[in-house]
C-alpha cells in the first residue's frame, strides 16, 4: 500500500493555470476509474474536489478538472486564484479493496 | 446539511487504547460508506479503514490491521474505531468522512501516544 506520488509542490500566478500529477500503479490508478481528489486548508476539513476521475461535485468551481492516463492521474486548476492555496491530495480505489492517497501537493499563487 | 463530528481523541501512552467515534448527521448513515482518514503532524493524508453501509464488510491499510476495528451503530448514526496496542506512530488528527468517494469530511480528532 505505497502511497500514490504527487510533486511537493506547484506554483502559478493568477489567472495561470496548473495541473498536478499522481502516479499510481495497475493495481490503483491504472485499474479503477474510482480516482478522486481533495482540496485541505490546514486546521479545515479535507473537501471533495473531483471523483470518478473526472466528475466535478455540485458547487465545485468549473475551474477544477480531472483526467487519467494509465497509471497517472492529473488535476488542472485553471484560471488560478489566490483562494486555491491549499494542500491537494489524489486518492485511488486499489485491487485490495482499500484506498491510497498521494503523498500531497502544496499549491502556492505567487 | 451533512455534519460528521468526531470525538474520542486525547492522550495515551504507548500500548494504550482508544476509542474514536464519530456522529454523523444530516444524511441517510445507514446507507452510506465510511471511513477512517488519519494525517501525523506534519504529514500527509492516509487511509486508515472503511465499512460498508450495515457493517459487514471492513477493510483496513496494513499499518493498523489486527489492532484497529472499525465498526458502526446505524441506530446511533455513529461510527467507531476502537483503537488498541497503540504506537507512537499512530499520533495523528484522525478523520471520518461519508461515502464513497470521501465526499463529507469531519474536523477531526487528535491522537496523540507518548509517555
Amino acid at each position: 500500500q505505497s502511497a500514490l506520488t504527487q510533486p511537493a509542490s506547484v506554483s502559478g500566478s493568477p489567472g495561470q493555470s496548473i495541473t498536478i500529477s499522481c502516479t499510481g500503479t495497475s493495481g490503483d490508478i491504472g485499474r479503477y476509474k474510482f480516482v478522486s481528489w481533495y482540496q485541505h486548508h490546514p486546521g479545515k476539513a479535507p473537501k471533495l474536489m473531483i471523483y470518478d476521475v473526472s466528475t466535478r461535485p455540485s458547487g465545485v468551481s468549473n475551474r477544477f478538472s480531472g483526467s487519467k492516463s494509465g497509471n497517472t492521474a492529473s488535476l488542472t486548476i485553471s484560471g488560478l486564484q489566490a483562494e486555491d492555496e491549499a494542500e491537494y491530495y489524489c486518492s485511488s480505489h486499489t485491487s485490495s479493496s482499500t484506498r491510497v492517497f498521494g503523498t500531497g501537493t502544496t499549491v502556492t499563487v505567487l | 446539511e451533512v455534519q460528521l463530528v468526531e470525538s474520542g481523541g486525547g492522550l495515551v501512552q504507548p500500548g494504550g487504547s482508544l476509542r474514536l467515534s464519530c456522529a454523523a448527521s444530516g444524511f441517510t448513515f445507514s446507507s452510506d460508506w465510511m471511513h477512517w482518514v488519519r494525517q501525523a503532524p506534519g504529514k500527509g493524508l492516509v487511509w486508515v479503514s472503511r465499512i460498508n453501509s450495515d457493517g459487514s464488510m471492513t477493510s483496513y491499510a496494513d499499518s493498523v490491521k489486527g489492532r484497529f476495528t472499525i465498526s458502526r451503530d446505524n441506530a446511533k448514526n455513529t461510527l467507531y474505531l476502537q483503537m488498541n496496542s497503540l504506537r507512537a506512530e499512530d499520533t495523528a488528527v484522525y478523520y471520518c468522512a461519508s461515502g464513497l468517494p470521501l465526499d463529507y469530511w469531519g474536523q477531526g480528532t487528535l491522537v496523540t501516544v507518548s509517555s
